[in-house]
């Protein structure tokens, strides 16, 4: 089973920053937190991990609460092709991914 | 660089048929998934493989699935006979290393199986 929880939906408009929650209470000290979004029709896409730390990349950045319970993707700027379904994955480096029913995230003009 | 490639696209079936899906990972790519996902639900691991041998194939209804990669290259999964609630998105998946903090899996497009 997962070990995350996340909203079913969400909207943003475009140009707006998209905050994606998650919560992950019983998440571990070795696990790591990933996200990975999928957009309609297409296979998962890796977007971002951390440990502890808060991390950027160029898609997005990941920010993880001090006692790691939770944290919170944020996409800067939303636009309409960041319309797709986000999951959010906790794991030890040497599981597999489990895949919950993620947040579907609904960017509008 | 090319992604993961996977075919057909699309597929549909009588219950009772056979059916396989054929899967081309990331050139390089030691490790490959096969996932299942059902309309609504997040893909869900059938089964791994690391070059030609089997990681980890728990998830795997093995009454009726099948897959191997016996030159530790591209894939086929197979299911023989198909049920109503084979109906799915099948996806396949690379990845460079199998395990450690920096873990990426590449993913395909995926089949569309409908079975009647």
């Amino acid at each position: 089973d997962a070990k995350t929880t996340q909203p079913t939906s969400m909207d943003c408009a475009e140009g707006r920053a998209a905050n994606l929650p998650c919560n992950h209470s019983t998440i571990s000290g070795n696990e790591y937190v990933y996200w990975y979004r999928q957009i309609h029709s297409q296979g998962p896409q890796y977007i971002i991990h951390g440990l502890k730390n808060n991390e950027t990349n160029e898609m997005a950045s990941l920010i993880i609460t001090e006692d790691r319970k939770s944290s919170t993707l944020i996409l800067p700027h939303a636009t309409l092709r960041d319309t797709a379904v986000y999951y959010c994955i906790v794991r030890e480096y040497t599981d597999k991914l489990i895949f919950g029913t993620g947040t579907r995230l609904q960017v509008f003009p | 660089e090319a992604g993961v490639a996977q075919s057909p696209r699309y597929k549909i079936i009588e219950k009772r048929q056979s059916v396989a899906f054929w899967c081309n990972p990331i050139s390089g790519h030691a490790t490959l998934y096969w996932y299942q996902q059902i309309l609504g639900q997040g893909p869900k691991l059938l089964i791994q493989f690391q070059n030609n041998g089997v990681v980890d194939d728990s998830q795997l209804p093995k009454d009726r699935f099948s897959a191997e990669r016996l030159k530790g290259v591209d894939s086929t999964l197979k299911i023989q006979p198909a049920k109503l609630e084979d109906s799915a998105v099948y996806l396949c998946a690379s990845s460079l290393v199998s395990h450690g903090p920096i873990y990426e899996q590449y993913f395909g497009p995926g089949t569309r199986l409908t079975v009647t």
